[in-house]
């Protein structure tokens, strides 16, 4: 399954909203109804921290400023109001099948 | 929750490389264990996962063939033996574990910093 993020780089501002699409080649529904699509953050020297698993469920101590959405292909990921430490690269992963991740949105500071 | 990746370095093409991740402050043999990597300035790429047995292993299509994971859960280590290592194989390995008892791969937590392996001439 190819894993498609966009957009490559985001430049924001601290508070200011920040949205980034992910799309699978193919549907990553379960016949149980969950999405198996994750989301992580990956800072500079860091592992990837893991934020949304199932396409809209917060990992353990993730900030509710970040939210997953979407079903099927496409989904996205939300961040309300974006705060310093939320600097750093995105990726998507679809656990459907053998994992794969996305190419990575970077934001970066405006 | 901590893990601690282990065994890289610099190799030659051709070479054999047995990576180690050990974990702590939780329950190792009830967990599936992942290796994912991350070559310099690039993407991060699924590598192999592992249930909290043993008994069932996985293997990214691009890899398979070249890789063994195996685990020892007595001393809460996970191990992924590299052969035939090649020049596209010099990465920065991580491992993960489940997030939660009875789950697979969906929702993987990483913790360490990783193992750098370096394949050149």
């Amino acid at each position: 399954i190819v894993m498609t993020q966009s957009p490559l780089s985001l430049p924001v501002s601290p508070g200011e909203p920040a949205s980034i699409s992910c799309r699978a080649s193919q549907s990553l529904l379960h016949s149980n109804g969950d999405n198996y699509l994750d989301w992580y953050l990956q800072k500079p020297g860091q592992s990837p921290q893991l934020l949304i698993y199932l396409g809209s469920s917060r990992a353990s101590g993730v900030p509710d400023r970040f939210s997953g959405s979407g079903s099927g292909t496409d989904f996205t990921l939300k961040i309300s109001r974006v705060e310093v430490e939320d600097f750093g690269v995105y990726y998507c992963m679809q656990t459907l099948q053998i994992p794969t991740f996305g190419g990575g949105t970077r934001v970066e500071l405006k | 929750v901590q893990l601690f990746e282990s065994g890289g370095g610099l190799v030659q093409p051709g070479d054999s490389l047995r990576l180690s991740c050990a974990g702590s402050g939780f329950t190792f043999g009830d967990y599936v264990m992942t290796w994912v990597r991350q070559p310099p300035g690039k993407g991060l790429e699924w590598v192999s996962a592992i249930s909290g047995t043993g008994g069932t292993t996985y293997y990214a299509d691009s890899m398979e063939g070249r890789l063994t994971i195996s685990r020892d859960n007595s001393k809460g280590t996970v191990f992924l033996q590299l052969n035939g290592l090649r020049v596209g194989d010099t990465a920065r390995y991580f491992c993960g574990k489940a997030r939660a008892i009875g789950t697979g791969w969906d929702g993987t937590v990483y913790g360490g910093r990783g193992t750098l392996v370096t394949v050149s001439s």
